[in-house]
């Protein structure tokens, strides 16, 4: 069962590269999300996409752009990499992002490590 | 605003039990959950509770919520070796669409 895969699993970039992280699911869930992983802060949401078409805004999006390809695959892009955006990025979808059911859980892929120079 | 809030780092000694704080802010919240991050990998759902629940247990797991003081608990029983992670409480929020919002992490080590 692969769930939720995202790639690269590892990357270094110097300061101004850009890059494509890349997320599917194989779970035909409507909603994906991209969140940020700092130490002491959690996660942070970055962008999500409730539906196929449809991307919106998180708590931190300033430097990055999504890409809702399919309703499989959500990707995230830094343009201009910064020091700033060194951080673990986790891919994530769930069924829907309009309603909240006991069923409507989050599942994650397993983390892409970005290390920017 | 939006925030939830967990202690940083508990440890506890293999066999005792664990307990893992979390408060939140939003008092429309529905579900409340439980993830578990152990090194390198990504979230796992550990356990849910319903916002009209004060507790629910699952095996080893017990998790109370006091709606009042909106304060979430996780109770390891007999906690493990393996139990030795990073535990993330997280809220459901309702405005518009909705969101989850993530607490900051407690990492959990167990002391053989």
């Amino acid at each position: 069962n692969a769930g939720v895969t995202q790639t690269p699993k590892f990357q270094v970039l110097k300061t101004g590269q850009s890059m494509t992280l890349q997320c599917a699911q194989d779970m035909n869930h409507n909603s994906m999300y991209w969140y940020r992983q700092d130490p002491g802060m959690g996660l942070r949401l970055i962008y999500y996409s409730a539906s196929e078409g449809t991307t919106d805004k998180g708590e931190v999006p300033n430097g990055y752009n999504v890409s809702r390809l399919n309703k499989r695959e959500f990707s995230l892009r830094l343009e201009s990499a910064a020091p700033s955006q060194t951080s673990v990025y986790f891919c994530a979808s769930s069924y829907s992002a309009q309603r909240f059911s006991s069923g409507n859980t989050i599942y994650f892929g397993e983390g892409s490590w970005l290390t920017v120079v | 605003g939006e925030d939830v809030e967990q202690s940083l780092f508990l440890s506890v000694r293999e066999g005792d039990s664990s307990v893992i704080n979390c408060t939140y802010t939003d008092s429309s919240s529905t579900y409340l959950y439980w993830y578990k991050q152990e090194p390198g990998a990504g979230l796992q759902l550990l356990t849910y509770i319903f916002s009209n629940m004060d507790m629910k247990q699952d095996q080893r797991l017990t998790v109370l919520l006091n709606k009042k003081d909106k304060h979430l608990s996780l109770r390891i029983a007999d906690t493990q070796t393996g139990d030795s992670a990073i535990y993330f409480c997280a809220e459901t929020v309702t405005s518009g669409t909705y969101k989850y919002i993530f607490g900051t992490g407690t990492r959990l080590k167990v002391l053989a």
